[in-house]
């Protein structure tokens, strides 16, 4: 268990729809990160967060965002959503804002599936 | 173009046996870093290297960056099943303002 808690674990909606995957960070960790895996992309690098401020930007669609509450936890909301949107979606938290040097710890992550 | 390239995609071996993956970029590096992902969960740091040449060793895994600081290898000694699992590198370049970017990963089954 790495401290990472992601909800929720599976979800099922149809194109055209909204969601909101939530992640909270380990206790004492001040940044979030975002990742999706899919078979043909790999992991990739969404979005990172930092005590509330967006930090770093990756390969994140127009119609996906994010962002970090006052008590540290994120929140990422996907829009429009298309039959290729369906994917893991990890949440990785780290004690400070350098990921170079801080080790992430990665949640259970969101399988999300669009029909 | 895949920025890191890990090869061989899928390995399957039996129980006892020595494997060597890799990862390779054209690119250099300010430090690399091995993942294993097990089925349904997220991946968990193994390793990180951060000096040309450096090589680290975990158990039976040995780790080993490059003197250019451009790729890395991970030797595992008499493999067991519950080293099963999808390895992944991952780097920093620098300049890439904090972004860690993956391979795609070498599916590892080890079978008793």
């Amino acid at each position: 268990d790495s401290g990472v808690t992601q909800t929720p674990k599976h979800l099922i909606t149809a194109t055209g729809q909204r969601v909101t995957l939530r992640c909270s960070p380990r206790s004492g960790d001040l940044s979030v990160y975002w990742y999706q895996q899919s078979l043909d992309q790999g992991l990739q690098f969404l979005i990172q967060y930092y005590n509330g401020e967006e930090r770093a930007k990756g390969n994140i669609l127009e119609r996906f965002s994010a962002q970090q509450f006052p008590d540290l936890h994120s929140e990422l909301n996907l829009s429009s959503l298309e039959l290729g949107d369906s994917a893991l979606y990890f949440c990785a938290s780290s004690k400070g804002g350098t990921p170079s040097t801080d080790t992430q710890y990665f949640g259970p992550g969101t399988r999300l599936t669009v029909l | 173009t895949q920025l890191l390239e890990q090869s061989p995609q899928f390995l399957s071996i039996q129980e006892g046996e020595n494997l060597t993956v890799y990862c390779n970029s054209s690119s250099v590096f300010s430090s690399l870093q091995w993942y294993r992902q097990e089925p349904g969960e997220g991946p968990v740091l193994l390793v990180t290297v951060v000096t040309g040449g450096e090589v680290k060793k975990l158990k039976r895994l040995t780790f080993q960056f490059g003197d250019a600081r451009k790729d890395s290898s991970l030797h595992i000694t008499a493999a067991q099943p519950g080293d099963t699992g999808l390895y992944l590198c991952a780097a920093y370049r620098r300049g890439s303002n904090y972004k860690l970017t993956f391979g795609k990963g070498t599916l590892l089954t080890v079978n008793p």
